[in-house]
């Protein structure tokens, strides 16, 4: 079975401080991802990355960076935290598109629920 | 991108059958269409993904018609414990991966 960890389930920091969220999977995955999950909103990609140090934008990228220097880990940084990053963060990982097999599918971490205050 | 369009909640009784309509009127010739099941407190779980016609696995059914601007997501006999928030979303591919974009979801009651 597939499994993703994040590092924290609860967390709650205050505005300007700078906080990691890490997320680590253990398939062996290429790809890895960072979510966040707002009421009425759904999921909003904020970063990807397809290798080791390799990252690309997701759509709502601002505010926030990523690093990736194993495979196995991605971290997600909130350089100074604001209010409206309050928010359930949620990390996925995935094969490449087309090596999957018959689906191409993301497996989610149980995700970290962020209040800043 | 395609953007997706599904029912805000729907109710069930257990055994019964359920079909969530989705539709996604833009959506492009190499996008997949895809479903996700998620619990409070945990993250989305992927039920179903089909490209045109019927794909069918162990937990659920998808019905795609020929022109794929909707799926129907078909759950045979649902239980209590099928009681969860259903995403319909198209992924798109990209150069190595795919992009993924959920909608509102439908959120499942099912009644005893």
């Amino acid at each position: 079975d597939v499994k993703v960890t994040q590092s924290s389930r609860y967390l709650v920091k205050r505005t300007g401080e700078k906080v990691f969220l890490e997320c680590v999977q253990d398939m062996d995955h290429e790809n890895m991802f960072w979510y966040r999950q707002d009421p009425g909103l759904g999921l909003r990609l904020i970063y990807f990355s397809y290798d080791v140090k390799m990252k690309e934008k997701g759509d709502i990228p601002e505010g926030y960076s990523v690093s990736r220097e194993k495979k196995e880990r991605f971290s997600l940084i909130l350089e100074s935290a604001s209010t409206n990053q309050t928010s359930m963060y949620l990390c996925a990982s995935s094969f490449p598109y087309g090596l999957a097999g018959d689906t191409d599918t993301q497996y989610f971490g149980p995700g970290t629920r962020l209040t800043v205050l | 991108l395609a953007k997706t369009t599904q029912p805000i909640s729907m109710d069930s009784y257990e055994g019964q059958e359920v079909n969530i309509t989705c539709s996604h009127n833009n959506i492009a010739t190499n996008d997949y269409i895809t479903w996700y099941q998620q619990f409070p407190s945990q993250g989305p779980r992927f039920i179903i993904q089909g490209y045109k016609t019927k794909v069918t696995n162990e937990v659920a059914s998808l019905f795609i018609p020929a022109d794929r601007k909707s799926s129907t997501l078909s759950l045979p006999r649902v239980s209590l414990s099928d009681t969860a928030v259903y995403y319909c979303l198209v992924a798109t591919p990209m150069d190595s991966s795919y992009k993924l974009i959920f909608g509102s979801g439908t959120r499942l009651l099912v009644r005893p």
